[in-house]
């Protein structure tokens, strides 16, 4: 079952403007990540914030990481016709096996109009 | 390209066939991880090898399903008696051992399956 949600599920913006994705989950974590995904290809790994950060920024990107309501932000700054994809949370848990697992939410699809 | 490797990128096969995908993950990685992932959803856990050793299977993966990681390096998926509902993109991913500070994993472009 997947345990983040994001929201919204898709969002259509102007280059130039911001665009602000955000993700809910259930339980703990011990991280989370986002990811992009172009159409029909892998996923890209964006950035990784721990449990006990609350921002992190690479370049123009800009995450926010709030445990205490189960909540994580991604804002992309400046937008390009480039950035649109599909951005993914995924929550990353200790499990009993002692490894770590990646549970994704269903994702928001973004389109950037020139 | 040292990134993780998938292949074949495209498979179409008749229901009923088997199927086979092979995951090379990054080198040094010792944890490797099979998703699969149909439109407009994120990516589903299906298993998860340490080394060689398959710690974790989900209930998505059914007993037409295996997988093996011989040793230690690549990993291959199999899917036998192929049915429509397989069809969808197997993705794999590895990461490093690193409790302390949590593991970026990393993925590969994922092998396409179409069951006609």
């Amino acid at each position: 079952s997947q345990q983040g949600e994001e929201d919204p599920q898709a969002l259509s913006i102007q280059e130039g403007e911001n665009a602000t994705m955000n993700c809910s989950y259930k339980t703990s974590i011990n991280n989370l990540q986002w990811y992009r995904q172009n159409s029909g290809r892998g996923l890209v790994h964006l950035i990784l914030i721990r449990s006990n950060e609350r921002e992190k920024h690479s370049g123009r990107l800009r995450v926010t990481l709030d445990t205490s309501k189960k909540s994580s932000s991604l804002l992309i700054t400046a937008s390009r016709a480039a950035d649109t994809a599909s951005y993914f949370c995924a929550t990353d848990r200790w499990t009993a096996g002692g490894y770590n697992k990646l549970i994704f939410g269903a994702g928001t699809r973004l389109a950037v109009h020139p | 390209d040292t990134g993780v490797s998938q292949n074949p990128r495209h498979k179409i096969t008749k229901r009923g066939q088997n199927v086979t995908f092979r995951c090379d993950p990054i080198s040094e990685h010792n944890r490797l991880y099979w998703y699969r992932q149909t439109l407009g959803q994120g990516p589903e856990f299906l298993t998860y090898f340490q080394n060689e050793a398959q710690l974790e299977k989900s209930r998505l993966l059914s007993d037409r399903f295996s997988a093996e990681r011989p040793k230690g390096s690549f990993s291959t998926l199999e899917i036998q008696r192929t049915e429509q509902g397989d069809s969808a993109m197997y993705l794999c991913a590895s990461s490093l051992t690193r409790p302390s500070s949590g593991n970026t994993i990393y993925f590969g472009e994922g092998s396409w399956l179409t069951v006609v």
